[in-house]
């Protein structure tokens, strides 16, 4: 099932932090992290194991609550390039242990100056 | 490295036509899957292969697509006969696992009209 994001839209400016989250009603193995820019690919940007937080490049970090099955996404003093669409990806191990992704919503975050 | 690969960028054809999205995945990733993006679905799952086998075809919406990946480099999605209701942005990523990530290609941009 596909995981939920929220906000599903955010307006920041420069400097200003965000906070995005990711809900799965499912136990989940790992949560990506991807951004988007308006007509190109997703881009990694982290990835979270079990509990585990990680800091990723730039100001950007993220948190991983198994128990809850919640990732939050943390950008802090938000630069213009921050700008596009988050999307988070959750894994569930399959019978053949091997990895699946279900992206979420996503999250339109617009940094004006 | 180039990164992962597809062919065409865009794609225009009329309903009924056989449709051939191509993927070179980046060299020594072992997982490649096949997504396609809508406004209304987000980013969906449709195919995804392990070591050149196909683990999961659970996300392929009808008989009319179909995958194939004949060796490690290479990967095709073919819908036939194509639909409107086909037209999206299809993306191909490939995964060497662990903590990388995915890496996406450019995506195809299919219109059926």
């Amino acid at each position: 099932q596909q995981p939920v994001q929220s906000p599903q839209a955010v307006i920041l400016r420069e400097g200003e932090d965000a906070v995005i989250n990711c809900s799965s009603s499912k136990a989940l193995y790992s949560v990506h992290w991807y951004r988007q820019k308006h007509g190109e690919a997703p881009v990694f940007l982290m990835i979270l194991l079990k509990g585990g937080e990680q800091k990723g490049h730039e100001k950007i970090s993220a948190s991983f609550n198994e128990k809850k099955q919640q990732s939050s996404l943390y950008l802090t003093a938000s630069q213009l390039s921050y700008s596009g669409t988050y999307f988070c990806g959750t894994e569930i191990r399959s019978n053949f242990g091997n990895e699946k992704l279900t992206f979420g919503t996503g999250t339109r975050l617009t940094i004006i100056p | 490295d180039a990164g992962v690969i597809q062919s065409p960028r865009h794609e225009v054809t009329e309903m009924g036509q056989e449709v051939t999205l191509r993927c070179k995945p980046i060299s020594g990733h072992n997982s490649l899957f096949w997504y396609r993006q809508t406004m209304m679905r987000g980013l969906e799952l449709l195919i995804y292969f392990n070591n050149n086998v196909p683990i999961d075809d659970s996300g392929m919406p009808e008989d009319r697509f179909s995958a194939k990946m004949p060796n490690a480099s290479f990967s095709t999605l073919k819908i036939q006969p194509s639909e409107p209701r086909d037209s999206a942005v299809y993306f191909c990523a490939s995964s060497l696992g662990g903590r990388l990530g995915y890496t996406f290609g450019s995506g195809t941009r299919l219109t059926v009209v």
